[in-house]
């Protein structure tokens, strides 16, 4: 079935630092991906829609400026949080969206720590 | 506004108990429903999907769901639960490539 790898599953950083999470489907080319944000005991949260080849979409309240997306290929898709601050430490999650079967697929997701 | 609503935060069962875990959904027209469930520090994983056709979806791990139009319903169901089942379960709607997710229910399994 459709596998979908994130990496890494767990970041510590300092705070004002840059932490780059790549989301990659191994199986299957995914034109979209989501990216999504969990705090504890909550439920997922879109952050934004990830299209290869375009700008992501970015849903409302979602700094574009500090959570960089770029989708380069089929099977790629990496958020960047940029200046993180210990309020960005959350459990993110991506999605694929498999267009020939039609599902999606979630990464493991990465747990981000910011200090 | 459109959303989906699981009404139970925290469900506690009886293993080798039946389960039914809520969802329900407003939106226009009738998107596509999904059941994912989620063990701590996880991502998801895909229990089973309903698109069309029969109401009645079977999934894995033994779980059903069945869509009712009329109630906007997605109700999740296991005739007996396991100990592995403890986790938290979230119901999601896709309607037009636009994916949303309930509160999530947790459930907690007794010996």
């Amino acid at each position: 079935g459709a596998v979908v790898s994130q990496h890494p599953s767990w970041v510590i950083c300092k705070s004002g630092t840059s932490v780059k999470i790549e989301c990659r489907s191994l199986d299957f080319q995914a034109t979209t991906m989501f990216w999504y944000r969990q705090f504890p005991k909550q439920s997922l949260m879109l952050m934004a829609t990830s299209n290869e080849g375009s700008k992501a979409t970015y849903e409302q309240g979602v700094e574009k400026d500090k959570f960089l997306i770029n989708h380069a290929s089929l099977t790629l898709s990496t958020l960047t949080v940029t200046s993180a601050h210990p309020e960005d430490s959350s459990f993110y999650i991506c999605s694929a969206r498999d267009t020939t079967n039609y599902g999606y697929t979630f990464g493991s997701g990465t747990r981000l720590t910011v200090v | 506004a459109q959303s989906v609503t699981q009404p139970d935060i925290h469900i506690t069962v009886s293993e080798g108990a039946s389960l039914e875990l809520r969802c329900n959904y407003s939106y226009g027209a009738t998107p596509y429903l999904f059941w994912y469930v989620q063990s701590p520090g996880q991502g998801l994983q895909l229990l089973l999907k309903y698109f069309s056709g029969d109401t009645l979806v079977q999934g894995i791990k033994g779980f059903e769901a069945e869509f009712k139009r009329s109630q906007s319903s997605f109700n999740l169901r296991k005739p007996s639960v396991h100990w592995s089942d403890a986790a938290e379960y979230f119901c999601a709607v896709d309607n037009n490539n636009d994916m949303r997710f309930g509160a999530g229910t947790r459930l907690t399994v007794k010996p």
